[in-house]
């Protein structure tokens, strides 16, 4: 089984939607991330969380809320989508335990179209 | 001028050939580099750390220059399988004194036969 896992993995939606997409991990890590990747622009932070009580901002923060159910869960909201917010959305882990590489384990991804 | 700069390519080569990519960042106080591989349309993955000495695996050397703020990746006898998106990621310093990972926008390698 993956270790990070991405629920819906493709979702079709209408403008003023609201729409959850959910991330778990087995990996019992203690961060997790949330990015958007566009066409020809990267991978952008949404938001992070470094445990269940700190979350933070990212980079295109606007338009996103979060919520770190527990540590081995996190949800990204859009409370009301808009066609811009189409794209390709992936969850990450990290361990604060691996300070050396802090390297990022993705999920498969969710592909979202808002019409 | 974006915090992590990448020539997006495509890079097209033949099988065998070396190549080598460039990436700068624009905060000297980052503290780790890392090179990420990413197949279309699936998730990127590690492929190497970034050492101030330099390291190798294998075919993939990566270099870290922190005087010139850049950090490179060859690649040597390119193999067909190695054609993907290669993304440069920095971390970054937060108010909070943590670090968190600034991906560049990736260079694509395409190798054909």
């Amino acid at each position: 089984d993956a270790d990070v896992t991405q629920t819906p993995r493709n979702r079709i939606t209408k403008t003023g939607k609201r729409i959850m997409l959910e991330c778990s991990q087995t990996k019992g890590h203690d961060r997790m991330y949330w990015y958007r990747q566009d066409p020809g622009l990267g991978l952008q932070l949404i938001y992070y969380s470094f445990d269940v009580k700190d979350i933070n901002k990212g980079e295109i923060s606007d338009g996103y809320s979060v919520s770190r159910q527990a540590q081995a869960k996190f949800s990204l909201s859009l409370e009301s989508a808009i066609p811009n917010q189409t794209a390709l959305y992936f969850c990450a882990t990290s361990d604060t335990r691996d300070s050396s590489t802090d390297t990022q384990y993705f999920g498969p991804g969710t592909r979202l179209t808002v019409l | 001028r974006k915090e992590v700069e990448q020539d997006p390519g495509p890079f097209n080569v033949p099988e065998g050939a070396t190549v080598a990519f460039n990436c700068t960042y624009s905060n000297s106080a980052s503290q780790s580099f890392f090179w990420y591989r990413q197949d279309c349309r699936k998730e990127p993955k590690l492929l190497m750390s970034v050492y101030s000495s330099g390291n190798e695996d294998g075919r993939f050397t990566a270099q870290l220059n922190r005087a010139s703020q850049y950090i490179s990746l060859l690649i040597r006898d390119s193999k067909l399988s190695d054609s993907a998106t290669y993304l440069c990621v920095v971390t970054r310093a937060t108010s909070g004194g943590s670090y968190i990972p600034t991906f560049g926008r990736g260079t694509s390698l395409i190798v054909h036969p």
